[in-house]
């Protein structure tokens, strides 16, 4: 079935980039998508990035995708504290009924 | 302007009680899902509806009984209540014919059974 891991914790100072991993096992993955989950609030979609594609930059995000390895980054430029929430990334197989798969989650700490 | 509401946000009740949780969306969009996440923050479809049809029903209890009177509101009823069904419940949206399949949730339902 599919799987899909993340780091549980990064920390970082404020103005410095974030760096998010996230590994999936489900090689018909048909887009990838990263979500941020603030305190006590639901999940808000950040970007997504359709499985043929290497990149996609959107402002402040960039989306690496290397699906030869399977592995799925959320780099965060200029981090701010307003930055501070978990993330997750998720896969869908629109093969499968458009059911996602979400990563375990990685939070996120901004220090100044 | 929400475009995905859940009612109620708390929701507070003793074991063997029976609960229903409310989701609407005004998006427009042909599909609604029920997530529930775990204290580790673990988040684990439940079920999926398509134009009013059940299409994903992932291995949940039958207490659980989802509702879609239409294609905006999709409810969940649950029976029965347990002390580990303690947990946050979302609702989501998406429209499947169309674009990158992208999912809308809304704000949750933290349910605590006592």
């Amino acid at each position: 079935g599919e799987d899909v891991e993340q780091s549980l914790f990064l920390s970082v100072r404020e103005g410095d980039s974030s760096v998010i991993n996230c590994t999936y096992t489900d090689s018909s993955s048909t887009y990838l998508y990263w979500y941020k989950q603030e305190p006590g609030a639901g999940l808000q979609l950040l970007t997504y990035i359709f499985s043929n594609m290497d990149m996609k930059q959107d402002q402040r995000l960039t989306v690496l995708l290397n699906k030869k390895d399977k592995h799925l980054s959320l780099r965060i430029a200029d981090t701010q504290t307003g930055d501070s929430a978990i993330y997750f990334c998720a896969e869908i197989n629109t093969g499968t009924a458009s059911k996602l798969t979400f990563g375990t989650g990685t939070r996120l700490q901004v220090t100044l | 302007d929400t475009a995905v509401s859940q009612t109620p946000k708390y929701l507070v009740t003793q074991m063997g009680n029976d609960k229903s949780i409310k989701c609407e969306q005004n998006l427009g969009h042909d599909t609604m899902y029920w997530y529930k996440q775990d204290s580790k923050k673990f988040l684990k479809i439940m079920f999926s509806y398509n134009n009013k049809e059940l299409i994903i029903n992932e291995t949940v209890p039958n207490r659980f009984s989802p509702k879609s009177p239409d294609k905006a509101h999709l409810n969940l009823h649950i029976n029965s209540l347990e002390l580990g069904d303690s947990a946050v419940y979302f609702c989501a949206s998406s429209q499947a014919s169309t674009g990158a399949y992208e999912q809308y949730f809304g704000p949750g339902t933290r349910l605590t059974v006592t």
